[in-house]
């Protein structure tokens, strides 16, 4: 079965500074989406940004970007010039892209990451 | 367009009672999921289902009940409520295509939260 591991559960960063959240998987699927959601205090889940697995270009949105190591199983999200609404809890999320008879829709979360971001 | 739509989105439960927890989407989404989040536990999933009449267990199903009679709607029902199923619940659907990465992308309701006494 594949997990998803977010071993930071609280990270600060001074606002216009750069923050990295980190996200670790296993699987031993080699068809797969990872993504980034952000939940702000409003609950609302986000997302953030999204990757294919077979896609070697680490994907980036605006300030958001992520590390992508497909070998290492790492996928981290990097923040950059940190604004005081990105304080929120983050989730690192794994979705197959195999066709197991419709299991692939479903998400598997990490605990989540809670980012303050500090004025 | 509404997307996905949660109702309630507060409830306070005796242990014992019974209640659904209501989920729409117009999108004419395929997948619908529920998911629950507890604190330190991230969100896992309860129940999905792939369409009309079809529908499967997740990670944590004991205690909920499902049922999918329209692309629109997926219902969650707690037949008898237990203080263990507190929590903030979430609806999520996507399309179910394995083509377009795009449009595999999960939207996510409001969430309800349910507290049980």
């Amino acid at each position: 079965a594949q997990t998803v591991t977010q071993s930071q559960p609280e990270m600060s960063v001074q606002e216009a500074e750069t923050v990295t959240l980190s996200c670790t998987y296993d699987t031993s699927e080699s068809d797969y989406y990872l993504f980034w959601y952000k939940q702000p205090p409003s609950r609302q889940m986000i997302l953030v940004i999204r990757q294919e697995a077979y896609k070697q270009q680490n994907a980036t949105e605006n300030r958001f970007s992520v590390n992508f190591q497909k070998a290492a199983k790492s996928f981290s999200l990097k923040i950059s010039d940190s604004q005081l609404g990105d304080a929120a809890m983050y989730f690192c999320a794994y979705r197959s892209g195999g066709n197991y008879g419709g299991s692939q829709g479903n998400l598997i979360f990490g605990k989540g990451t809670k980012l303050s971001v500090k004025p | 367009n509404a997307g996905v739509t949660q109702t309630p989105k507060f409830q306070v439960l005796k242990t014992g009672q019974s209640m659904t927890l209501q989920c729409a989407q117009d999108m004419n989404h395929e997948y619908m999921s529920w998911y629950r989040q507890d604190p330190g536990m991230g969100l896992r999933l309860i129940h999905y289902s792939v369409g009309a009449g079809i529908t499967d267990q997740g990670e944590v199903p004991n205690g909920y009940n499902v049922s999918r009679s329209t692309t629109e709607d997926f219902p969650l029902r707690l037949l008898s409520a237990a203080p263990s199923q507190t929590s903030v619940y979430f609806c999520a659907s996507s399309y179910f295509l394995r083509a377009a990465s795009g449009a595999n992308v999960l939207t996510f309701g409001a969430g309800s939260r349910l507290t049980v006494l």
